[in-house]
């Protein structure tokens, strides 16, 4: 079965900083998508990037990005120039092409300081 | 517009009722889905439907029933009410393809006293 592990239960980073969010999958399937999602104290999940397994390059998406290594079956977020908006719960999530599921992991919160 | 809503947003019970939350989403999507965060904000799929037919359905007690008049609308049933039950839950609805995100509604906050 594919599970998903983020093993940060929390991370702070000083407002203009840049912090990396770690997460580990394990599948035995080679196509499949990674997704980051944000979960802010409005509760309200939101989709901040996601990742094709069979494309090689990372995804950006502004201040973010991945670190997509899929030998490693590692997919990190990179979040550039942090605001204080960027406080939230973060979610790594895999879905791949045979199921209609999403897994996710147990999110790290994010904490960022001014 | 809102894309998925879900009501109510908050919900306070007696241990033993019987409650229902409903979820509606304006996207055309075809594939809806309820999850429930726990107090450790872990989140965990329960059910899901895709053009009104069942295709996940996860280890939940027979309590939870999910109903779907329609692709549109996604519906929770939850019977005899535990305190276990308290927890957030979320509605979310995605495309056909696997590359497509899902997308949230806001929650509903289930308490149980």
């Amino acid at each position: 079965a594919q599970t998903v592990t983020q093993s940060q239960p929390e991370m702070s980073v000083q407002e203009a900083e840049t912090v990396t969010l770690s997460c580990t999958y394990d599948t035995s399937e080679s196509d499949y998508y990674l997704f980051w999602y944000k979960q802010p104290p409005s509760r309200q999940m939101i989709l901040v990037i996601r990742q094709e397994a069979y494309k090689q390059q990372n995804a950006t998406e502004n201040r973010f990005s991945v670190n997509f290594q899929k030998a490693a079956k590692s997919f990190s977020l990179k979040i550039s120039d942090s605001q204080l908006g960027d406080a939230a719960m973060y979610f790594c999530a895999y879905r791949d092409t045979g199921t209609y599921k999403y897994i996710f992991g147990t999110g790290t919160r994010l904490k960022v300081l001014a | 517009d809102t894309a998925v809503s879900q009501t109510p947003k908050y919900l306070v019970t007696q241990m033993g009722n019987d409650k229902s939350i409903k979820c509606e989403q304006n996207l055309g999507h075809d594939t809806m889905y309820w999850y429930k965060q726990d107090s450790k904000k872990f989140l965990k799929i329960m059910f899901s439907y895709n053009n009104k037919e069942l295709i996940i359905n996860e280890t939940v007690p027979n309590r939870f029933s999910p109903k779907s008049p329609d692709k549109a609308h996604l519906n929770l049933h939850i019977n005899s009410l535990e305190l276990g039950d308290s927890a957030v839950y979320f509605c979310a609805s995605s495309q056909g393809g696997f590359y497509n995100e899902q997308f949230f509604g806001p929650g509903t906050r289930l308490t149980v006293l």
